[in-house]
């Protein structure tokens, strides 16, 4: 059973950098893009980016400024750093696995980090 | 295009069937997936692909697609159906993600 576990911290300041992990376990890490969603309280989902076992990457193109995502093959484990972030930038975070076929589907889902925004 | 639409709130009867709408360009160049979210959970896939449903999601679950709408219908809905349904696919250049903005489901 494929298990993907968050890790990284969920309380910041404004302009800090958000900097979050997910781990894989349980599948294969290759042969998958691995993704960030993002959903602030009480709305809808929002892609970030994406990233695959060899490091090719595809960024939402309202974030790709601020966003990096990166992947540690390693650890079967990928990364997202968030800079510069606002009030705008509170949400819970979400690594999910998508498999590149058919309808793209993501198919296995990180519990979610709830990342807070406060000075 | 890259949008996808969905109406923001629909209601069924217990027992009753519900379909769920998400229109955009981008359906005409790639299938729907479709998640339900309960509060303070993790979206669940219910529904990806022409119309195949992960192991565990019950076959009350369907899906189907016409031009550039996919639909998600639950054929005899259960108070457990009540939740948020998101669908999404690739735009249409196939390298991003979109998200539909979501319906809320209420069963009465």
């Amino acid at each position: 059973q494929v298990q993907l576990q968050q890790g990284g911290a969920g309380l910041l300041k404004p302009s800090e950098t958000l900097s979050l992990t997910c781990a894989v376990y349980g599948g294969p890490f290759s042969g998958y893009y691995w993704n960030w969603i993002r959903q602030p309280p009480g709305k809808g989902l929002e892609w970030i980016g994406e990233i695959n076992h060899s490091g090719s990457i595809n960024y939402n193109p309202s974030l790709k400024s601020r966003v990096t995502i990166s992947v540690d093959t390693s650890k079967n484990q990928f990364s997202l750093k968030l800079s510069s972030v606002t009030a705008a930038d509170m949400a819970v975070y979400y690594c999910a696995r998508v498999a590149r076929s058919g309808s793209y589907p993501f198919d296995y889902w990180g519990p979610g980090t709830l990342v807070t925004v406060s000075s | 295009s890259s949008e996808l639409t969905q109406d923001p709130a629909v209601s069924v009867a217990l027992g009753q069937t519900v379909r769920i709408t998400c229109q955009g360009d981008s359906l005409r160049s790639y299938d729907a997936s479709w998640y339900q979210q309960k509060p303070g959970q993790a979206p669940v896939l219910v529904i990806y692909g022409k119309n195949n449903r992960p192991s565990g999601i019950p076959d009350r679950f369907s899906g189907s697609s016409s031009g550039n709408t996919a639909s998600l219908t639950i054929t005899g809905a259960q108070a457990e159906d009540e939740a948020d349904y998101y669908c999404n696919s690739r735009d249409s250049s196939g390298n991003h993600v979109i998200f539909g903005g979501g319906t809320k489901l209420t069963v009465l």
